[in-house]
This record gives structure tokens, C-alpha cells and sequence, in this order.
């Protein structure tokens, strides 16, 4: 997980309330991904970022938001967090440059009571 | 929707064995990808094959595509207690994002 850091690793929230994850990453990698992972799904495409201000929707992208100001800071945002918004949260980069892997973060694990 | 399915979910074994695990998928893919995560851990990229190979080694892995079945396999020769963890299979189409499968949970009992 060198070169991505995740923030919160926990975080614990009520319903209702705005969250905002951040990913910071240090390989200068031009594409950051959200996911988010729970049981029977695997992971899922929330939204992700080609750019420094250019952002698109993944597969499941409703009731969140992203913001990219720098290079190497992507935030994920939950605007009113609900109960089905409580998984694990991961953050990926690419550098695009030609097919190769990801390199995931630690995850952050959320959850909304 | 997934792209890929992981066959089988779950997968016990003893060390020194081989283990196997399928993916399916369901569109034309531009490269397939396997990536291992160990218990609240993040994913770690293991290999990649390109839809124009068949087959690529990596130490221990050994990767099979077939793009007329829509499908893959990911072999781990010798598996050790080390390789338990759960892998997943994930493709990428041209123009498109990574899309994961649900996962194979491998266990190797020493």
C-alpha cells in the first residue's frame, strides 16, 4: 500500500450526517478510483477521476460526490450518510499510461448508525 | 452489475497443493487482471494478461484466458499457509474502468 494513504481508517457516523473520506497518493498516477466493497459484491465503482478536476460516475455513485483540487488528493464525500452507505471504502490508482494493476489503499471502514 | 464471477467462493486446501480458481465474464474484454487481498487488507495486483494471450507465469501463478469461453484461470502451484487470502479476478475493457468479480476466499491449512 506504499505511496496511497486512506483517511479515516475507522470512522463511525449517524445517519444523516456529511462524511468525507480522503485519499492522498504519492506515485503522481494521473486516475484515482473510489470503491466500496461488501459481502456478495465484491467491489463496486463509486466514481473516479481522470484528472485534476475531471470526475465521472461509476456504478453506484448516488448519495456520494468526489472532488480532485490536486493531483495527489481524491475526497470522497457522502452528502447525508445513510445506513446502506456502512462498508469498506477503497481508493485505487493508475497511472494510465499503458494496462497495468492497480495500487489500492488500506481501505477505510465506515459505519452509519 | 459484475463483470466477473469467481468459481468457487470458498476453497480449503493443504499446504504443498495446487489451487484453481475460475473467473467468468461477460463482455469483450481489452485485459483480465487477478488480484489477491489478505484480511482487512487493500488488493494487490498479481497479474495481468492482455485478451490477445493465452496463458502467462508469474513465480508460483499461472493465468489462463480464454476469450471464446469468456473465461479464466488462475493457478497457484505449492500453495503455503502465506497464500490464504482472498483473490479476485477483474476486467478491463477498452474504455472502460476496472470492473471486479465477487471473489474466491482460499484457505491453505499448513
Amino acid at each position: 500500500d506504499a505511496g496511497i494513504t486512506q483517511s479515516p481508517r475507522h470512522k463511525v457516523t449517524e445517519t444523516g450526517t456529511p462524511v468525507t473520506l480522503r485519499c492522498h497518493q504519492t506515485e503522481n498516477h494521473r486516475y484515482m478510483y473510489w470503491y466500496r466493497q461488501d459481502p456478495g459484491h465484491g467491489l463496486r465503482l463509486i466514481h473516479y477521476s481522470y484528472g485534476v478536476k475531471d470526475t465521472d460516475k461509476g456504478e453506484v455513485s448516488d448519495g456520494y460526490s468526489v472532488s480532485r483540487s490536486k493531483t495527489e488528493d481524491f475526497l470522497l464525500t457522502l452528502e447525508s450518510a445513510t445506513s446502506s452507505q456502512t462498508s469498506v471504502y477503497f481508493c485505487a490508482t493508475n497511472d494510465g499510461t499503458e494496462p497495468r494493476g492497480y495500487t489500492f489503499g488500506s481501505g477505510t471502514r465506515l459505519t452509519v448508525v | 452489475s459484475q463483470q466477473g464471477e469467481e468459481d468457487p467462493q470458498a476453497l480449503s486446501i493443504q499446504e504443498g497443493e495446487n489451487a484453481t480458481m475460475n473467473c467468468s465474464y461477460k463482455t469483450s474484454i481489452n485485459n483480465l487482471q487477478w488480484y489477491r487481498q489478505n484480511s482487512g487488507r487493500g488488493l494487490v495486483h498479481l497479474i495481468l494478461i492482455r485478451s490477445n494471450e493465452r496463458e502467462k507465469h508469474s513465480g508460483r501463478l499461472r493465468v489462463t484466458l480464454d476469450t471464446s469461453k469468456k473465461s479464466s484461470s488462475l493457478l497457484i502451484t505449492a500453495s503455503r499457509a502465506a497464500d490464504t487470502a482472498s483473490y479476485f479476478c477483474a476486467t478491463d475493457r477498452v474504455g472502460d474502468k476496472l470492473i471486479f468479480g465477487t471473489g474466491t476466499r482460499l484457505q491453505v491449512f499448513p
